[in-house]
């Protein structure tokens, strides 16, 4: 089965700053990939995703690599802010069915 | 549109009663799944349903049943309430493209089971 994790369970950054959380995949067929952000009390909401024929795919301050060699992806903010405070979890998947979550990181972003 | 739904917000059980949680989206999605979520962990897949009348077991399974009688609406059932499985849920909805596209998800239900 397909096990997708985090390096890191807490980030803490200052405000400003930019943000880089990274997840390894452990299954080379995924070939859709997705971040989600989850604010205290809320679903998981969308931030971005890429499929596997991409390497980069760049959002509104957000950009997510994807690194197929080593099974790897990361999910860079830039210019963080507090509002950016929440868990972010990545996510895989290699069909239709069932997408496989990591275990989230916690980014802290102080004032 | 209201997008997904869930209710209950929050349930209290005692083991062994049985309980529904309520899943409805108006987005026309045909894709539609339940995850649960323990303290620092991801989400898990309980169940999916690709369509309606079609539904299929995810990564944890056990203690839960669903159907999908319609497009709208995903329920799950516990049967016999356990402590185990004391937990936040989340339902999710996506369209044709199931797990490869964008999960919208509900604002969970939070499940205690004394």
């Amino acid at each position: 089965g397909e096990s997708v994790g985090l390096h890191l369970p807490t980030l803490s950054v200052q405000e400003g700053d930019n943000s880089i959380i990274n997840c390894a995949y452990s299954n080379s067929a995924s070939d859709y990939f997705i971040w989600y952000k989850q604010e205290s009390g809320k679903g998981p909401q969308f931030i971005i995703d890429i499929r596997s024929n991409m390497d980069k795919r760049q959002g509104q301050r957000v950009t997510v690599l994807l690194n197929k060699t080593v099974k790897h992806l990361s999910l860079q903010i830039a210019a963080t802010q507090p509002g950016d405070s929440a868990v972010y979890f990545c996510a895989g998947a290699s069909g239709y069915s069932t997408l496989t979550f990591g275990k989230g990181t916690m980014l802290l972003v102080s004032p | 549109n209201a997008g997904v739904t869930q209710t209950p917000k929050f349930q209290v059980l005692k083991t062994g009663q049985s309980m529904t949680l309520q899943c409805a989206q108006d987005m026309n999605h045909e894709y539609m799944s339940w995850y649960r979520q323990d303290p620092g962990m991801g989400l898990r897949l309980i169940h999916y349903s690709v369509g309606a009348g079609i539904t299929d077991q995810g990564e944890v399974p056990n203690g839960y049943n669903v159907s999908r009688s319609t497009t709208e609406d995903f329920p799950l059932r516990l049967l016999s309430a356990a402590p185990s499985q004391t937990s936040v849920y989340f339902c999710a909805s996506s369209s044709m493209g199931g797990a490869q596209e964008t999960q919208y998800f509900g604002p969970g239900t939070r499940l205690l089971v004394l």
